[in-house]
Order: C-alpha cells, then structure tokens, then sequence
C-alpha cells in the first residue's frame, strides 16, 4: 500500500512566525515530491516541489527532502492570514513512468492575525 | 504558464442524468491528465487516469462503465458520469501534467445530484 501520511491539524500560528509542515511516505522508490496549497471549496495549487534531498527555497516557501528518513517538509517563513489553508503533500508513486501522485490527507494550517 | 480549465464549474442534474465535464490545458499540451474527486473534508481521491489516444486507467473500485472518460486530443479530456445518483455529488477536478510529474489542476466542477 503506497501511503502519504500527514498531520491533519489545525495547525494555527501567528502571523509572521514560521510554520512547519510534515510528511512521511512509504514507498522508498519515490523520485517526485510536491505541495499543493487547497483553499476551502477551490481546486489544488502547486506551491512547490522537490526532487533532490536537502532544501530548496522559493520565496517564503522552503521544502525540505530526507530520502533516507522518507520525510519531506514544507517550512513557511513570516506566516500571513493569507497561508490559512489546507497543505497537500503529494509523492509520485516511484513505478517508471507512471506519472501518477499519492496524495497525503492535508494538514489544515490557520495564521492569526 | 500551466493553465487548466474545467467547464462546467457547478452544474445541477436530476438522478438518473448524465454529466459531461470538460477538462482543458489552455497553454500547453498534456499526454497525460487526471481526474479526482473529492467529498467534503476529504482529500483528492484518484479516479482514473487519462492518456490521449487510449482507453483510461480507472483505478480499484471505480466503475469505468459509470464515469466514462474521453482524451481525444492533447488539450481535451471529458468525463461523463452517467445516471447520476445522489452519491455522485461531489468535487471534480482534472489535472494535467506539463514538466515530468507536475500535475497542474483545473478549478473543479462541483456536482450535485437532485
């Protein structure tokens, strides 16, 4: 069974603090790793993604990759009431040529004005 | 870049109808493109998956004679849902993907069944 599993929350943070957002996977053949944003009642956005382990930065976004830990983090630097939402953490499946991503449960992240 | 539209984006249908949901990549082509559905306080749920020119993946517990899916070109993929009941309502969204695994989701079609 090829599982995403993150913390469903709410997790609630105050604006400008930095908020931490964690996902293991399962399947030790993923290659592919991605966060999609999800506000209530709208469709899925990709926010970032990452291949390789360590960190990569865009913006105030930071995903971070532990291949080894099959842990991959999205970090949110100087939180705005804007990032309240529902973070989806999604793995491609590791089958060659299969384009095909497991998505995680979401963790539902609230910023306090 | 990687825009997806989906049309309709709400659409209300008596049981026993059928539904036709577009799905289109607007500023690229996509060989390959999902659709999902998702109920409340859930998350995305993979229905099939969709290959232009072939016949679609569905996956375990989908019934492919229900939820009739069409790719016949590189920015075109349908989804009918046919007789639809009340527990077809529910949120729709089809995703393409542009670079390697990206998938790029289109606004979502939100479906509910009189």
């Amino acid at each position: 069974q090829k599982e995403v599993e993150q913390n469903s929350g709410p997790l609630s943070v105050p604006e400008g603090a930095i908020a931490s957002l964690n996902c293991t996977y399962s399947d030790r053949g993923s290659q592919s790793f991605f966060w999609y944003r999800q506000y209530s009642g709208k469709s899925p956005e990709l926010i970032m993604f990452i291949y390789s382990n360590g960190d990569k930065e865009d913006g105030r976004f930071t995903a971070q990759l532990n291949k080894a830990s099959q842990y991959v983090s999205l970090l949110i630097r100087d939180s705005q009431p804007s990032d309240s939402a529902t973070y989806l953490c999604a793995v491609n499946i590791g089958r060659s040529g299969s384009e095909k991503l497991v998505f995680g449960k979401g963790t539902k992240l609230t910023v306090n004005p | 870049g990687a825009v997806v539209s989906q049309h309709p984006s709400r659409v209300i249908c008596k049981s026993g109808t059928s539904v036709k949901i577009e799905c289109r990549s607007l500023d690229f082509q996509a060989t390959t493109m999902f659709w999902y559905r998702q109920f409340p306080k859930q998350s995305l749920m993979l229905m099939a998956t969709s290959n232009e020119g072939s016949k679609a993946t569905y996956e375990q517990g989908v019934e492919k004679d229900k939820f009739l899916i069409n790719h016949a070109s590189l920015t075109l993929s349908t989804l009918t849902v046919t007789s639809a009941h009340p527990e077809d309502s529910s949120f729709y969204i089809c995703s393409a993907t542009a670079v390697a695994y990206e998938q790029y989701f289109g606004p979502g079609t939100r479906l509910t069944v009189t």
